[in-house]
């Protein structure tokens, strides 16, 4: 109930193209989904972020798609740029209880954009 | 950059020792939590503390430890390394445990 599943592992794209990058989770508790990109040698660092009381948002190239009936969410890229290539996280956590501030983050995407 | 600094960038241990891991928080920033990241894997959860006080624990056994100082600095400590315990270690501070996270470069210890 824990887990957030990532998928696909690894991702190529053209330059120019869409990159798409999918996760599920199962606790319904879960309200804050944020995404992140890590960089080799460097920490993640925080993309973009929903709550479940939208289904999308925008921010520059980026968008989070939120499904809330389906426990699902997805990271889109648009005009996907070699600089974009990076791993990135899906994460979720809640803000009560114990549990708080406690991100639980996916097992990651590599993405690899050719020029 | 977050403003997030880690000491040592990296470490090599043999099994048994020892070890502590250092972080320093953004100024202001009363939260800090721990994670463990092993080779292609997610950031995994250790603990967190807000005000100097543990503020939850993942699944994690008490031979990993920390310390929060007034400072904004904190401490991750682990007793009796195994291999398993070689990863990257990431420490990330917030204003709350309700704000955005905002993470270091990591530690990247080896456990020989």
């Amino acid at each position: 109930q824990q887990q957030v599943k990532q998928s696909p592992q690894s991702l190529i794209v053209q330059k120019g193209g869409i990159s798409i990058i999918n996760c599920a989770y199962e606790n319904t508790a879960f309200d804050y989904f944020p995404w992140y990109q890590q960089f080799p040698g460097k920490g993640p660092a925080l993309l973009i972020a929903i709550r479940p009381d939208v289904s999308e948002k925008k921010e520059g190239r980026f968008t989070i798609s939120f499904n809330k009936s389906a426990k699902q969410f997805s990271l889109h890229i648009m005009d996907s740029q070699p600089g974009d290539s990076a791993t990135y996280f899906c994460a979720a956590n809640m803000n009560y209880g114990g549990s708080q501030g406690n991100l639980i983050f996916g097992k990651g995407t590599k993405l690899s954009v050719k020029p | 950059e977050t403003g997030v600094t880690q000491s040592p960038t990296h470490l090599i241990k043999t099994r048994g020792q020892q070890v502590t891991l250092r972080c320093s928080s953004q100024s202001g920033h009363n939260t800090v939590s721990w994670y463990q990241q092993a080779l292609g894997q997610g950031p995994q959860f250790i603990f967190q503390y807000y005000r100097e006080e543990e503020n939850g624990r993942g699944n994690f056994p008490p031979r990993f430890s920390g310390l929060q100082f007034p400072n904004y600095s904190s401490e991750l400590n682990v007793n009796a390394l195994e291999l398993d315990d070689s990863a990257l270690y990431l420490c990330a501070s917030s204003f709350t445990f309700r704000d955005r996270q905002f993470f270091g470069p990591g530690t990247r210890l080896t456990v020989l």
